[in-house]
Formats: structure tokens, C-alpha cells, sequence
């Protein structure tokens, strides 16, 4: 089967730094996406990993160790507009386009 | 903008009441995705077009239908909707390249009355 697991919820505090974890077992690996959702809207692109190792882009960073299964997104001065639930997901076979989404950690920031 | 677009945002039906949702998209991506997202849980990938190639998830009900009539449209019809199909409905699209990336429409919320 495939699993992939999140925290269901985070508080973090304005102007702080986050990290959300996520742990995965699937038949396959050809990558791990994060995507933000915000309540009532469609899931948006944030990073993708395919090798171990940090990815930086602006305030967000998100990090793969293959070998443990292991990925987390970094949030970086945190604002209120971060607000919103983080989905990670994994793409489990090179030659298909689908990927398989964990429940999401939904993130709310307090002043 | 290059975009992917779903119609209508809102759509109440009737149980057992056929009902059609529908995306496009001017990405000119080759794929295509329909999933169903409920409440606090993640999107759940019903199907999804390789070009005119379908692909059916195994545990798709039946109840479910699609059809991609060229490259921009995607259609999702639900034959005979129950009170359990009551969710939110997102279209998405990639380019099979490269990071293969899922661009999102805005999605349609159904509600079965």
C-alpha cells in the first residue's frame, strides 16, 4: 500500500520559523511535492525534491532524505497569509503523471 | 493568462439527478486530472487523460464518467449522485515533462440535495 503521513495540525507564531514534517512508504519514488491549499481554493505548487537534499525558494525551503523516507517544508517569517493546509505528495512511478497526496497539515499563524 | 478553468464554481443537484462538470485549460498541457477532495482530506484522484489515453483509478465508482473530447476540455459527469458525492471537485493538468507539476483549476463544489 502506499502511506503517507502528516501531522494534521500546526500553530506557529507570526514572524517565526515553521517546519512540517512528512513520512512516506510507497511502492515507487520519482519525486515528493509540497503544495499549499488555502480553506475553499485549489492546492498550489510550492517545491519539489527528486534528490536528497535542500531546495530554497524565497521563505520556503523544502528538504528530501530518500533513504528515510523523509521530507520536511520550512517556512520562514511566517506571515498571517500563510495560513492555509500544506499537502505533500508523492509521485510513485516515472512513466505515469500521478501522484498520491497525504492529508495535509493544516498551519495557522497567530499574531 | 495561461490557466485551467472549471465550470460551474457551485453546483447543486438532486440525488440521482445526472450532473456534468467541466475544466479547460489554454496550458496546452498533455494531462489531465479529475480528483475528489472531502472536507479536511486530501484530494482523492479519480482518473486522469495521458492525451486521449484514460486512465481509471481501480477504486473509481462506476457512478463516475469522463470524457476528454480534444486537447483543452475535460468533462466529469457523475450519473446518479448520492448524498456521499457531496464534495469539493478539482481539475488539475500537467505537462508530463520536466517536474510534471499539477497546475489546479479553482474547483466545483457540489452539494447533493
Amino acid at each position: 500500500g502506499q502511506n503517507i503521513d502528516q501531522p494534521t495540525e500546526m500553530t506557529a507564531t507570526e514572524g517565526a520559523i515553521v517546519q512540517i514534517n512528512c513520512t512516506y512508504q510507497t511502492s515507487g519514488f520519482n519525486g515528493l511535492f509540497w503544495y499549499q491549499q488555502h480553506a475553499g481554493e485549489a492546492p498550489t505548487f510550492l517545491s519539489y525534491n527528486v534528490l536528497d537534499g535542500l531546495e530554497e525558494k524565497g521563505r520556503f525551503s523544502s528538504f528530501l532524505s530518500r533513504s528515510k523516507g523523509y521530507s520536511y517544508l520550512l517556512l520562514k517569517e511566517l506571515q498571517m497569509k500563510d495560513s492555509a493546509s500544506y499537502l505533500c505528495a508523492v509521485k510513485v512511478d516515472s512513466s505515469a503523471s500521478k501522484i498520491i497526496f497525504g492529508s495535509g497539515t493544516r498551519l495557522s499563524i497567530r499574531p | 493568462d495561461a490557466m485551467v478553468i472549471q465550470n460551474p464554481r457551485y453546483q447543486v443537484t438532486q440525488f440521482g439527478k445526472p450532473v456534468t462538470l467541466s475544466c479547460s485549460q489554454t496550458l496546452n498541457h498533455n494531462v489531465m486530472y479529475w480528483y475528489q477532495q472531502k472536507s479536511s482530506q486530501a484530494p482523492k484522484l479519480l482518473f486522469h487523460y495521458y492525451d486521449k489515453d484514460f486512465n481509471n483509478e481501480a477504486d473509481t465508482p462506476d457512478n463516475f464518467q469522463s470524457r476528454r473530447p480534444n486537447t483543452s476540455f475535460c468533462f466529469l459527469d457523475i450519473r446518479s449522485p448520492g448524498l456521499g458525492d457531496a464534495a469539493m471537485y478539482l481539475c488539475a493538468t500537467s505537462r508530463r515533462t520536466g517536474t510534471d507539476e499539477q497546475y489546479f483549476g479553482p474547483g466545483t463544489r457540489l452539494t447533493v440535495t
